[in-house]
């Protein structure tokens, strides 16, 4: 069975920018929830999807934006970018999104924003 | 809101020693889910072991097992006989039960362990 999917696995933007990154789950998995991960802030839930439907956010701006597909895939998105928005994305599936479902995780999308 | 934090931002040990490590959290909730995540190299987390806090036995898996102690909010990671590939980022994550959906997991900064030949 393959494992999350993120891609791409580097990005570089300019400030200002937008950018749209990818993430396919586990084949099965119904929920995907995306994270932050940054040196000074450390791993922060950006949000949940499950069934097409975002039912958690965590405390991030409106520029942080996501949806998912019929197919359980999912892409995120930040607008206007500023520099610190650089930081490892990581994305994790799991079947239903239960509090004590084991979550499976990308290896992350790299974005460095200039 | 619910806090984790670990408080051993770095850890070397030799190769087949046991070491642990730390994690308290602060929360109101009764009913909560505790994790622990490795992330080596590549980026890719990886759950360790979970612990959901309505169960007084301590989870094992393996050579890992955890010390939970409710009343002192405190969850630690014991791994035994460590080996080379436990070299990564370990990460002590706190969920609640509250609602439906997931809620998202809070994480501890971190503690890199790096494991001596």
């Amino acid at each position: 069975k393959a494992g999350v999917t993120q891609t791409p696995r580097y990005l570089i933007k300019t400030r200002g920018q937008q950018v749209t990154l990818s993430c396919s789950p586990i084949s099965g998995h119904r929920s995907v929830s995306w994270y932050q991960q940054t040196p000074g802030q450390g791993l922060q839930f950006l949000f949940e999807y499950f069934s097409e439907t975002q039912r958690n956010k965590g405390n991030f701006p409106g520029r942080f934006s996501g949806r998912q597909f019929s197919n359980s895939r999912s892409e995120m998105n930040v607008s206007t970018l500023e520099l610190g928005d650089s930081a490892l994305y990581l994305c994790a599936s799991s079947f239903q999104g239960a509090a004590n479902e084991k979550l499976f995780f990308g290896s992350g999308t790299q974005l460095s924003v200039l | 809101a619910q806090t984790v934090t670990q408080s051993q931002p770095e850890m070397s040990v030799q190769e087949a020693e046991t070491v642990t490590l730390s994690c308290t959290y602060d929360t109101s909730e009764n009913n909560y889910y505790l994790f622990w995540y490795k992330q080596p190299p590549s980026r890719q987390m990886i759950l360790v072991i979970r612990q959901e806090a309505y169960k007084q036995q301590n989870a094992t898996e393996n050579r890992f097992s955890v010390n939970f102690q409710k009343a002192a909010k405190s969850f630690s990671l014991k791994i035994s006989d460590s080996q080379l590939g436990d070299t990564a980022m370990y990460f002590c994550a706190f969920t609640d039960h509250s609602g439906g959906g997931a809620d998202g997991l809070t994480f501890g900064k971190g503690t890199h362990l790096i494991i001596q030949p």
